[in-house]
């Protein structure tokens, strides 16, 4: 049963460290998602990639966050300087861009304390 | 980008049939409509999606009129584990623009 799989699970940090979190989409899925999800926001599309080439990164505070694809087989979300309002469950997703349209699998996510 | 408006919160009894409505009036002629579940401290899970009339599949059906600016989720018989967090999305195919789930109905089905 293929799954996306995403690390840390948990990151606890203090305020103005560098954060890195890190998925690995499902073995030949060709898009792959960030999304992080709070009480406040709900779940918020922060950038997206198709055949590692980043299409859209608008949703992110581009000051601080960044996001890669080193290779098809890594996607890499960094957070720098954290700060405490960062603090969220931020959920990697692949998809395939000839599959059903929307259909994305996400991972269990990577819940960040920001202190 | 088609905005979606769902109730933020149904009740429901195990056994009972459950309708979800999206309401999506601005739907594009290329947008598929897609539904999503998503159990806490989960990542949303891909529930079933469709384009005009009536999808089935072994989880729910999806029910969109014809003119599409609604569609309603049924999930037929649920039970407690089916209490959980659905999302209405609504998209074209080649991921083209932004994805929103919005906020999502909290369904709790209780004994």
């Amino acid at each position: 049963d293929a799954r996306v799989t995403q690390t840390p699970r948990h990151k606890v940090t203090e305020m103005g460290q560098e954060v890195t979190m890190r998925c690995q989409p499902i073995l030949g899925h060709n898009t792959v998602f960030w999304y992080r999800q709070t009480m406040m926001q709900g779940l918020e599309l922060l950038a997206y990639f198709r055949n590692r080439a980043p299409l859209d990164d608008s949703g992110m505070p581009k000051d601080r966050f960044s996001a890669e694809m080193p290779d098809a087989t890594l996607a890499t979300l960094k957070i720098q300087p954290s700060e405490p309002r960062d603090s969220a469950v931020y959920f990697c997703a692949s998809g395939l861009t000839s599959g059903a349209p929307w259909e994305q699998y996400f991972g269990p996510g990577t819940r960040l304390t920001v202190t | 980008l088609a905005k979606t408006t769902q109730p933020i919160s149904m009740d429901s009894y195990e056994g009972q049939e459950v309708n979800i409505t999206c309401s999506h009036n601005n739907i594009a002629t290329n947008d598929y409509i897609t539904w999503y579940q998503q159990f806490p401290s989960q990542g949303p899970r891909f529930i079933i999606q469709g384009y005009k009339t009536k999808v089935t599949n072994e989880v729910a059906s999806l029910f969109i009129p014809a003119d599409r600016k609604s569609s309603t989720l049924s999930l037929p018989r649920v039970s407690l584990s089916d209490t959980a967090v659905y999302y209405c999305l609504v998209g074209s195919p080649g991921w083209a623009g932004k994805s929103t789930f919005g906020d999502g109905t909290t369904l709790t089905v209780k004994p």
